[in-house]
């Protein structure tokens, strides 16, 4: 167990629907990763916040967007999704300035039918 | 933009065996970070291995060590004595600013 925590585990919905995935980074990590895995692909990473700012975007679409709360959790919108959008949506979270400690939660499966 | 090219897309190896998995990875920067992820069927990412690009000495976590070549923009993992639950996705990656994943090596490991 990373400390990191996700949810939904699962989430089936249909074409042209919003969605909302959450996660809540380790205690004390301040930096929080989303990266999207599509089947049997490597990790592309989407977008980090840290401390609630936007700190580095990566590949991701402009139908996504994300935040970071106060309380340090973390949300990824998806909208206007698309069959293409079905993927496993990993959230990290790492300590300030230790970017190459990241700890991986479990994912969130989304399936767009 | 930062490439990491992982060539064998799937690999077995018998129990006990030793493996070596390849990885190769393109930059202009040179001081960064290398990894290797494995991924069991759960879909955890967990971390193997690390690798500071400015550290000479080839990083080793009990039976997982890397051979780094920096030159060459090498770096290859080994798996010693390979045990069953050692099958499962394995990620190269390269950190600078940001992380970028190579496509992965399904590793089956045989009785």
């Amino acid at each position: 167990d990373s400390g990191v925590t996700q949810t939904p585990k699962h989430l089936i919905t249909a074409t042209g629907q919003r969605v909302t995935l959450r996660c809540s980074p380790r205690s004390g990590d301040l930096s929080v990763y989303w990266y999207q895995q599509s089947l049997d692909q490597g990790l592309q990473f989407l977008i980090q916040y840290y401390n609630g700012e936007e700190r580095a975007k990566g590949n991701i679409l402009e139908r996504f967007s994300a935040q970071q709360f106060p309380d340090l959790h973390s949300e990824l919108n998806l909208s206007s999704l698309e069959l293409g959008d079905s993927a496993l949506y990993f959230c990290a979270s790492s300590v300030e300035g230790t970017p190459y400690e990241q700890y991986f939660g479990p994912g969130t499966r989304l399936t767009v039918t | 933009a930062q490439t990491v090219t992982q060539s064998q897309p799937e690999m077995s190896v018998q129990e006990a065996e030793t493996v070596t998995l390849s990885c190769t990875y393109d930059t202009s920067e040179s001081n960064y970070y290398l990894f290797w992820y494995k991924q069991p069927p759960s879909r955890q990412m967990i971390l193997v291995i690390r690798q500071e690009a400015y550290k000479q000495q080839n990083a080793t976590e009990n039976r997982f060590s890397v051979n780094f070549q920096k030159a060459a923009k090498s770096f290859s993992l080994k798996i010693s004595d390979s045990q069953l639950g050692d099958t499962a996705m394995y990620f190269c990656a390269f950190m600078k600013q940001e992380f970028y994943f190579g496509s992965g090596t399904k590793l089956n490991v045989k009785p």
